[in-house]
């Protein structure tokens, strides 16, 4: 079964950092560009970062960049977020997505989410 | 950066009538568009991409269609799993990937 599974979320005060995690199975990862996509309480969905199979090519949201960093480890399948500087609007949920390809850049598989709560 | 908006924000139908979902590109995307369904307490999943095509399991009943700035989602006999919210995404220009605010489907 294609799944991802998010950790790592929690409460943190403003200016704290987390790391997130994305663990990935049924499918080859390092075939498949990845993003963090979130979504506040309430509100719509909203793209964050997105990275290549290489790591090569990493991209963010404006308002995340300088303060979150996208890496993965394909050996262990698994993708990360790495979270700086966090501010009361960085709360959401936090999901990871795959993305089939620089063209087809959709979210075609997601996980469940991990909750960010900067208070 | 491309807008994605979307109306209207709460669409009330009956189960088995049909529900039309709007989507608009503030400038053309081609047909680089994608629909996902997002029912309370879940991730999304990805109902369409290509402005047109079902994604793997996604009913017949659902369609899509439209190219350049303008999107509809189309479901022709609404279910009771149907109702939840429904969200655009281009993919032409990035980054940034942009969604739509979201249409709530909801119960008349």
């Amino acid at each position: 079964e294609v799944q991802l599974v998010e950790s790592g979320g929690g409460l943190v005060q403003p200016g704290g950092s987390l790391r997130l995690s994305c663990a990935a199975s049924g499918f080859t990862f390092s075939n498949y560009w990845m993003s963090w996509v979130r979504q506040a309480p309430g509100k719509g969905l909203e793209w964050v970062a997105h990275i290549k199979q290489d790591e090569s090519e990493k991209y963010y949201v404006d308002s995340v960049k300088g303060r979150f960093t996208v890496s993965r480890d394909n050996a262990k399948n698994s993708l990360y977020l790495h979270l700086n500087s966090l501010r009361v609007e960085d709360t959401s949920i936090y999901y990871c997505a795959r993305v089939p390809g620089s063209r087809l850049a959709i979210f075609d598989i997601w996980g469940q989410g991990t909750t960010v709560t900067v208070s | 950066e491309i807008v994605m908006t979307q109306s209207p924000a709460t669409l009330s139908v009956s189960p088995g009538e049909r529900a039309t979902l709007s989507c608009r590109a503030s400038q053309s995307v081609s047909d680089k568009l994608a629909w996902y369904q997002q029912k309370p307490g879940q991730a999304p999943r990805l109902l369409m991409y290509d402005a047109s095509t079902r994604a793997t399991g996604i009913p017949a009943r659902f369609s899509g269609s439209g190219s350049g700035t303008e999107f509809t989602l189309t479901i022709s006999s609404l279910q009771s799993e149907d109702f939840a919210v429904y969200y655009c995404q281009h993919y032409i220009n990035w980054p940034p990937f942009t969604f739509g605010g979201g249409t709530k489907v909801e119960i008349k």
